[in-house]
């Protein structure tokens, strides 16, 4: 069963922040947030990831609930290199894999 | 190497044959993973290895599918008698620290006809 919601689709301009949204109100309280994204014939990359607080790094930010019922990560400017497929994935920081779903397809335009 | 490398980029069976794909790892990364994508949908996990052992191999669908990792580095999926519902991208990728900030590789797209 998916522990995330995710959109299937956004748009987003170029040079505008992209918000993708993300729904995991069954979150329990060893569980992380993951985010990864995928680029069109490239294996998924690597984001960022949360477990209570804020984060932010040099290519994003994520920003929890404090209920951490929801996330939403932050592409401050978007390019058209951000197009990509983005995943939201919940796990425990002991488990041994992660279970995407289809995550949201972002469309950065001109 | 910089990243991790999969051979081939693409392969091409027939129905019943044996395949191997192979993952090279970034040179340190004691954790590596194999996932599986079918078109439209996000990976799934087969298997994880920890050094030269695999931890959980609870995603591998039947034991047609098997994956070595004999010296802790590289690591060999195989899969017998294939079908073709095997046809995927199959994704190996390797972390430094146990399950956060996996690096992939870009995956060995496998078509059976």
């Amino acid at each position: 069963d998916a522990k995330t919601t995710q959109p299937p689709s956004m748009d987003c301009a170029e040079g505008r922040a992209a918000n993708l949204p993300c729904n995991h109100s069954t979150i329990s309280g060893n569980e992380y947030v993951y985010w990864y994204r995928q680029i069109h014939s490239q294996g998924p990359q690597y984001i960022i990831h949360g477990l209570k607080n804020n984060e932010t790094n040099e290519m994003a930010s994520l920003i929890i609930t404090e209920d951490r019922k929801s996330s939403t990560l932050i592409l401050p400017h978007a390019t058209l290199r951000d197009t990509a497929v983005y995943y939201c994935i919940v796990e425990a920081g002991t488990a041994s894999k992660l279970t995407f779903g289809t995550g949201t397809r972002l469309q950065v335009t001109l | 190497g910089a990243g991790v490398s999969q051979t081939p980029s693409n392969k091409v069976t027939e129905k019943g044959k044996y395949v191997e794909l192979r993952c090279d790892p970034i040179s340190g990364h004691t954790a590596l993973y194999w996932y599986r994508q079918s078109l439209g949908q996000g990976p799934e996990f087969l298997i994880y290895f920890q050094g030269t052992g695999a931890a959980d191999d609870s995603g591998l669908p039947n034991d047609r599918f098997f994956a070595v990792r004999p010296e802790g580095s590289v690591s060999t999926l195989k899969i017998q008698r294939t079908e073709r519902g095997d046809s995927a991208v199959y994704l190996c990728a390797s972390s430094l620290v146990d399950r956060i900030g996996y690096t992939f590789g870009s995956g060995t797209r496998l078509t059976v006809v």
